[in-house]
């Protein structure tokens, strides 16, 4: 069981916007950055975010990031039926001294 | 380009050894930490280990593996290493490396997940 919680699964349809919860605790999400990974069938992950809201060169400005607290999203933009994946949250841990995923939420353009 | 090679997965009986090899290249390999991410067959990402850039002298380990695995990175090569001792069955997955944050993060600190990019991974199963 993950400590960061994301729901299992979403949907929309193409052309939509969605957004992914991550909620943690004070010691991961609510004292360091958030990152985000989107995981395509059968690929390793790829970054999408990383310090929170940040975008690496090459992922388009239709994949954003906030955080709030103990709290992050992903949101996701005019969905296309390449944005199918998996997609997880990731952050430090200042307590334990680990990195934490969420378990997971799997996106399908409906 | 930035690639991360990962090599030395493969079938082992509960109780044996493996060491993983990640080779790096297109990037200065010291000035980055390093980690590992298993990925048990249809489950999600778990983090493994963390080893910091220059000469890796700050490592950090998920509680399940900690005295078990030990993280390191190559002197002379760029090489990321996981020795993985004492392997146990629930030790099956896809292990990825990745490169980390840049050394001017500091060691085990706030944006510590910046892990782009990631190897192809490499498959250990533990079975008898």
């Amino acid at each position: 069981q993950s400590v960061l919680t994301q729901p299992p699964s979403v949907s929309a349809a193409p052309g939509q916007k969605v957004t992914i919860s991550c909620s943690g605790s004070s010691s991961n999400i609510g004292s360091n950055y958030v990152s985000w990974y989107q995981q395509l069938p059968g690929t390793a992950p790829k970054l999408l975010i990383y310090d929170n809201n940040e975008r690496p060169s090459g992922i388009p400005d239709r994949f954003s990031g906030s955080k709030s607290g103990t709290s992050a999203t992903l949101g996701i933009t005019g969905l296309q039926t390449g944005d199918e994946a998996d997609y997880y949250c990731g952050t430090w841990d200042s307590r334990l001294s680990v990195v934490m995923f969420g378990g997971g939420t799997k996106l399908t353009v409906l | 380009e930035v690639q991360l090679l990962e090599s030395g997965g493969g079938l082992v009986q509960p109780g044996g050894s493996l060491r993983l090899s990640c080779a790096a290249s297109g990037f200065t390999f010291s000035s980055y930490a390093m980690t590992w991410v298993r990925q048990a067959p249809g489950k999600g990402l778990e983090w493994v280990s963390a080893v910091s850039g220059s000469s890796g002298t700050s490592t950090y380990y998920t509680d399940s593996v900690k005295g078990r695995f030990t993280i390191s990175r190559g002197i002379s090569e760029d090489t990321l290493y996981l020795q993985m001792n004492s392997l146990r069955v629930e030790d099956t997955a896809i292990y990825y490396c990745a490169k980390g944050p840049p050394n001017y993060y500091g060691s085990g600190s706030s944006g510590w997940t910046r892990f782009d990019p990631w190897g192809q991974g490499t498959l250990v199963t533990v079975s008898s």
